[in-house]
């Protein structure tokens, strides 16, 4: 089983519809991670938290807008999404942003569809 | 910047058999190479990693190697079974601004039958 939790599993919303991802940790890893995952390919880093501040932004639209609320969880809001942005959404933790220190884990993702 | 090429994109195999999967890398100062499963309509699960200090690493059916001077590893399972059906990415780490991130490859497809 997975100790990195994402909420929902599954998610359709239209175009002008807000809504939240939501993941949890409780392994005490102070960096966090966003990656989106199109059929087929491999997972794409969208954004990193370390202790709680953003760190790495991979020049993700606007639309996509993450939140670190405390140190075990990991918020991603979705707001006026476009029928591309459908994708698998991973949430991921590791110890640190070293990486080669630890491994990053990943949750089961949350699949959204944008009509 | 790094970059991550795997090969092959998909790999049938009968159950019992050996798979192979590779991957080459151009950062040389990539120092830690992890594997990850993913299953159907789940996430990716590490299965295996290895540091730039080692050349091979084994754990049970499943083993990695390891070439620092040709900059390329490999990903080995024998006796495969049906249940290691699944999509395998290999991974290398690109030092970006201060930080470390995971820079994947494209991806394996392996399919076991029975």
């Amino acid at each position: 089983d997975t100790e990195v939790t994402q909420t929902p599993k599954h998610l359709v919303m239209g175009m002008t519809n807000k809504k939240s991802l939501k993941c949890e940790q409780h392994m005490g890893h102070r960096a966090m991670y966003w990656y989106k995952q199109k059929a087929k390919k491999p997972p794409e880093l969208m954004f990193v938290y370390s202790y709680e501040k953003l760190s790495i932004n991979e020049s993700v639209p606007s639309r996509f807008s993450p939140e670190c609320p405390n140190s075990s969880l990991l918020n991603l809001h979705l707001h006026a999404l476009q029928p591309e942005d459908s994708a698998l959404y991973l949430c991921a933790s590791s110890q640190n942003t070293g990486l080669n220190t630890g491994e990053l884990f990943f949750g089961e993702g949350s699949r959204l569809t944008v009509l | 910047g790094e970059n991550v090429e795997q090969h092959p994109s998909t790999l049938s195999v009968q159950e019992g058999d050996s798979a192979v999967i590779k991957c080459t890398y151009s950062d040389s100062a990539s120092n830690y190479f992890p594997w990850y499963k993913q299953e159907l309509g789940k996430g990716p699960q590490l299965i295996i990693d290895i540091r730039s200090n080692v050349g091979e690493k084994k754990d049970q059916r499943i083993a990695v190697t390891l070439n620092k001077t040709a900059k390329h590893f490999s990903l080995h399972i024998t006796e495969t079974q049906p249940e290691d059906s699944a999509v395998y990415f290999c991974a290398a780490i690109k030092s970006t601004g201060g930080y470390n991130k995971l820079i994947f490859g494209a991806g394996t497809r392996l399919a076991v039958h029975p």
